[in-house]
């Protein structure tokens, strides 16, 4: 069974730091691309960052490019997201998606999510 | 970049109805649309890629039309449990964008 488990989210102050991670089981994660996708409070689904196999071709949303970081250990079967000077506006539940092998570009199987909230 | 519209953004509807929600995008996708159900607290659910393809798993009363700009989401007789929010996305090309989100209501 696929299961895709994030943490690391909670409360950060504006210009701090946080790093996401998603544990990845029930299938071989080193074989597939992987993305971020988040949802602000009451808002729809945003696409925010994905990355290749081997990690070495990312991709990025203009709202968090230079700011945010994609990353895997294919070791460790995670998938990381390092956050860097957060803003109020990059408050919301993220989510870990596995890209539909086959068909690029569609997330077939995702994460539960985990809050990230950006106050003072 | 591709902006994704939805309509409508509720619908209220009846268990046994039939639930049609609409998506366009800005610019031509040939058929790179996904559609996504979600649930308050749960993780979304693909149900359809490449605008038609029904993804495994999925109930057969889901389906999905279109090419180009222009595409449709039709539940053929609505579940209970399918009262949820739904997405379309596209996969044309980056940033992967998403639309605004149907909400499916108990009428």
């Amino acid at each position: 069974e696929v299961q895709l488990v994030e943490s690391g989210g909670g409360l950060v102050q504006p210009g701090g730091s946080l790093r996401l991670s998603c544990a990845a089981s029930g299938f071989t994660f080193s074989s597939d691309w992987m993305h971020w996708v988040r949802q602000a409070p009451g808002k729809g689904l945003v696409w925010v960052s994905r990355i290749n196999t081997d990690g070495s071709s990312t991709v990025y949303a203009d709202s968090v490019k230079g700011r945010f970081t994609i990353s895997r250990d294919n070791a460790k079967n995670t998938l990381y997201l390092q956050m860097n000077s957060l803003r109020a506006e990059d408050t919301a539940v993220y989510y870990c998606a596995r890209d539909r092998p086959g068909n690029n570009y569609f997330f077939d199987y995702w994460g539960q999510g985990t809050l990230v909230t950006v106050s003072s | 970049d591709i902006q994704m519209t939805q309509s409508p953004s509720s619908v209220s509807a009846s268990v046994g109805d039939r639930v049609t929600i609409t998506c366009r995008a800005s610019q031509g996708i040939s058929s790179w649309l996904g559609w996504y159900q979600h649930k308050p607290g749960k993780a979304p659910k693909l149900l359809i890629y490449a605008a038609s393809s029904l993804q495994s798993g999925v109930p057969s009363r889901f389906s999905g039309s279109g090419s180009g700009t222009d595409f449709t989401l039709t539940i053929s007789s609505l579940q209970p449990e399918d009262f949820a929010t739904y997405y379309c996305q596209q996969g044309n090309s980056y940033p992967l964008s998403f639309g605004g989100g149907t909400r499916v209501e108990i009428k």
